[in-house]
């Protein structure tokens, strides 16, 4: 069974700073996808970025970036010029293909951002 | 307008009565999903419907009971909850549970659930 870890509970950054989520994950399969959600204090689950396992390129959407480290099944996610409204839960979620859209979900990092 | 809809927001219930939680979307999605986050557990799936079929039960008890009327409604059952069941119940929908990732999921705000 795939599994997902997230090693911080909890992270600090000031604002404008950048930070690094973790998020290493275990799975026997070659073709799967990665994905960060977040999750502010409104409960509801945003979707971040993803990644496609096949693809060599880190995906970037605006100030988030993800570092995959497909060898080391690792997924971290970058955060440049940290805001105010960036602090949430985050998630790492792993999908295998041809699995629909059944995530297996890491227990969650919890990011403060500091004015 | 977060284009997938869950009510009540809270929900507080004793073990022996019955209720119901309701999730629409307003997406065109096919697909719908029950999701439960307890406290200090990752995000668990329970159900999975596609084209109002239900494709996936993750071992959920049957005190569970998901109803998917059409594509745009999920509703969840409760009945003779425990305390453990509390939790965040969160429903989600996309394209279809067999599309690529670029229908990704749609998450309601969810239903904080307590059982006392």
């Amino acid at each position: 069974a795939q599994t997902v870890t997230q090693s911080q509970p909890e992270m600090s950054v000031q604002e404008a700073e950048t930070v690094t989520l973790s998020c290493t994950y275990d799975t026997s399969e070659s073709d799967y996808y990665l994905f960060w959600y977040k999750q502010p204090p409104s409960r509801q689950m945003i979707l971040v970025i993803r990644q496609e396992a096949y693809k060599q390129q880190n995906a970037t959407e605006n100030r988030f970036s993800v570092n995959f480290q497909k060898a080391a099944k690792s997924f971290s996610l970058k955060i440049s010029d940290s805001q105010l409204g960036d602090a949430a839960m985050y998630f790492c979620a792993y999908r295998r293909d041809n699995a629909g859209n059944m995530l297996t979900f890491g227990g969650g990092t919890r990011l403060m951002v500091k004015p | 307008e977060t284009g997938v809809t869950q009510t009540p927001r809270h929900l507080v219930m004793g073990m022996t009565n019955k209720k119901s939680l309701k999730c629409e979307q307003h997406l065109g999605h096919n697909a719908m999903y029950w999701y439960k986050q307890s406290a200090k557990k990752p995000l668990e799936l329970m159900f999975v419907y596609n084209f109002k079929e239900q494709t996936e039960n993750n071992s959920v008890p049957s005190r569970f009971s998901p109803e998917c009327p059409n594509s745009s409604h999920l509703f969840l059952h409760l009945h003779t909850l425990q305390p453990e069941d509390s939790a965040l119940y969160l429903c989600a929908s996309s394209q279809a549970a067999g599309g690529a990732p670029n229908s990704p999921l749609h998450f309601g705000n969810g239903t904080r659930l307590t059982v006392t």
